[in-house]
């Protein structure tokens, strides 16, 4: 298994460009998470899903949205982005199996995003 | 609102020293406690994990954690560090369903061990 995988690695955006940060799980979890993490902050929730075609807003929402089309994608859009979106950008999933899960959570190798 | 509390922001040790990291959560239900590390440029791996039972969580790599109800603490402890360990340290808890049990972190602590 591949487990958590992100796409890309690497970005660089100028300020008012848009993008998609893909995330991808190949455990058949039910959870996925878009977090981001920024120097002294620790890791803040953007965006969340607790199943196929359902999201919900996490912690730090704003300048961003998200899709659950299938499954295993989570996708994180900026629409128009902004210096302070510069961070890095992990994305996470977790197994649901009943109200007592243990919703422990794998990580991806994170996104680094820039924006100048 | 739940919060996490890691009391030190950056530690550094030497070799062969032990290691406590503090950490304080703000949650007066049945919570889930996690210890995660990451590694210089790499993601977040699980060090350990408590739901219930023994209070004395073992996880790898030499590391163990103590739940303390009444303190509200999940410390992380190792008796002795190596320069491997050199890393972030992030503590967190489960959010409640709401917020699809997705997890609350510390603001982490960052750790440098020296020969």
């Amino acid at each position: 298994n591949a487990g958590v995988t992100q796409t890309p690695k690497f970005r660089v955006l100028k300020t008012g460009q848009s993008m998609t940060l893909l995330c991808a799980q190949d455990m058949n979890h039910e959870y996925m998470y878009w977090y981001r993490q920024d120097p002294g902050m620790g890791l803040r929730l953007i965006h969340y899903s607790v199943g196929e075609g359902t999201t919900a807003k996490g912690e730090v929402p704003d300048g961003y949205n998200v899709s659950r089309l299938k499954k295993q994608n989570f996708l994180l859009g900026l629409e128009s982005a902004a210096p302070s979106q510069t961070s890095v950008y992990f994305c996470a999933s977790s197994l649901f199996t009943g109200p007592i899960s243990i919703y422990e959570q794998y990580f991806g190798p994170g996104t680094r995003l820039t924006v100048t | 609102a739940q919060s996490v509390s890691q009391h030190n922001h950056h530690v550094i040790l030497s070799e062969a020293a032990s290691l406590e990291l503090g950490c304080n959560y703000s949650y007066g239900g049945t919570v889930n406690l996690f210890w995660y590390v990451q590694y210089p440029g790499q993601h977040l791996q699980l060090l350990l994990k408590y739901f219930s039972g023994d209070p004395l969580v073992k996880g790898i790599k030499g590391f163990e954690a103590e739940f303390i109800k009444s303190k509200f603490s999940f410390n992380l402890r190792k008796p002795s560090v190596q320069w491997s360990d050199t890393a972030e340290y992030f503590c967190a808890v489960n959010a409640p369903v709401n917020s699809g049990y997705a997890l609350n972190f510390g603001k982490g602590t960052s750790l440098l061990v020296t020969p």
